[in-house]
C-alpha cells in the first residue's frame, strides 16, 4: 500500500473488555513493530514481527497483550480484559528490512473508561 | 538498559540554525536514526548514521561520535513548518530494536 495504516483510529472501551488494533504495513516490508507512545514521550517497543515470525515480544507489559502477524502482512495487537492504565496511543511501523527506517502508521488512540 | 538523553524543548528564530543534540548509553551500537513528529502525527524519517560523520541532507544534517555516544541533528534555514519534536532513536549492537528518546520539542518563531 501506499503507507501504513493502523484501525480503528480511536477505541473508547469499558475496563474488562477486548480490544483488537489492526495494522497493514507498506506491502513489501518484511518488518513490523509494535509501539506505545505516551503524550510528550517516544515510542516505547512492545513487540515486532520479521515476516510471521515473532523473535521478540519482550516489550508487551503483562501477558495479556497479544500480537500476531499469520500471513506476514497485517498484524493485530488484542488486549483483555483491558485496564485503565493501558490507555495510550498505540503504533505500529514497518520497514524493508530489520534494522532500516520505520514507516509509521497514524496510529490508534485506545481510551480505557 | 539503554538510555538516550535529548534536551526537552528548543526554541529558534525563523532564518536561523538550530543543533539538538542526542547522548546515548547502550550496550554496542548498530545504528542511530533521527524522526520528525508533528503534533498529533506520525514519526517520519528524517536521516541514518551508522559510521561517525556528518551526513547531509537538504537543510537538514546529521552528525554520529560512537566513541563520544554523541550525535546531532542541524537544521538550517529555520522554517516555521520545522516546529515539532524531534526524535533521536540508536539499536543497541546484537538487535534490531530502536530504543527511542523522549523527543526535543523544537518551537520555531518569526
Amino acid at each position: 500500500g501506499a503507507g501504513v495504516s493502523q484501525s480503528p483510529r480511536y477505541k473508547v472501551t469499558k475496563r474488562g473488555q477486548d480490544v483488537t488494533l489492526r495494522c497493514d504495513p507498506i506491502s513489501s516490508h518484511a518488518t513490523l513493530y509494535w509501539y506505545q507512545q505516551a503524550l510528550g514521550q517516544g515510542p516505547e517497543f512492545l513487540t515486532y514481527f520479521n515476516y510471521e515470525a515473532q523473535p521478540d515480544k519482550s516489550g508487551l507489559p503483562s501477558d495479556r497483550f497479544s500480537a500476531e502477524r499469520p500471513e506476514g502482512s497485517i498484524s493485530t495487537l488484542t488486549i483483555q480484559r483491558t485496564e485503565q492504565r493501558d490507555s495510550a496511543m498505540y503504533r505500529c511501523a514497518s520497514s524493508l528490512a530489520r534494522g532500516n527506517e520505520q514507516y509509521f502508521g497514524p496510529g490508534t488512540r485506545l481510551t480505557v473508561t | 538498559g539503554q538510555n538516550i538523553d535529548q534536551p526537552t524543548e528548543m526554541t529558534a528564530t525563523e532564518g536561523a540554525i538550530v543543533q539538538i543534540n542526542c547522548t546515548y548509553q547502550t550496550s554496542g551500537f548498530n545504528g542511530l536514526f533521527w524522526y520528525q513528529q508533528h503534533a498529533g502525527e506520525a514519526p517520519t524519517f528524517l536521516s541514518y548514521n551508522v559510521l561517525d560523520g556528518l551526513e547531509e541532507k537538504g537543510r537538514f544534517s546529521s552528525f554520529l561520535s560512537r566513541s563520544k555516544g554523541y550525535s546531532y541533528l542541524l537544521l538550517k534555514e529555520l522554517q516555521m513548518k520545522d516546529s515539532a519534536s524531534y526524535l533521536c532513536a540508536v539499536i543497541p549492537g546484537g538487535s534490531y530494536i530502536p530504543t527511542f528518546g523522549r523527543g526535543t520539542s523544537l518551537i520555531v518563531h518569526p
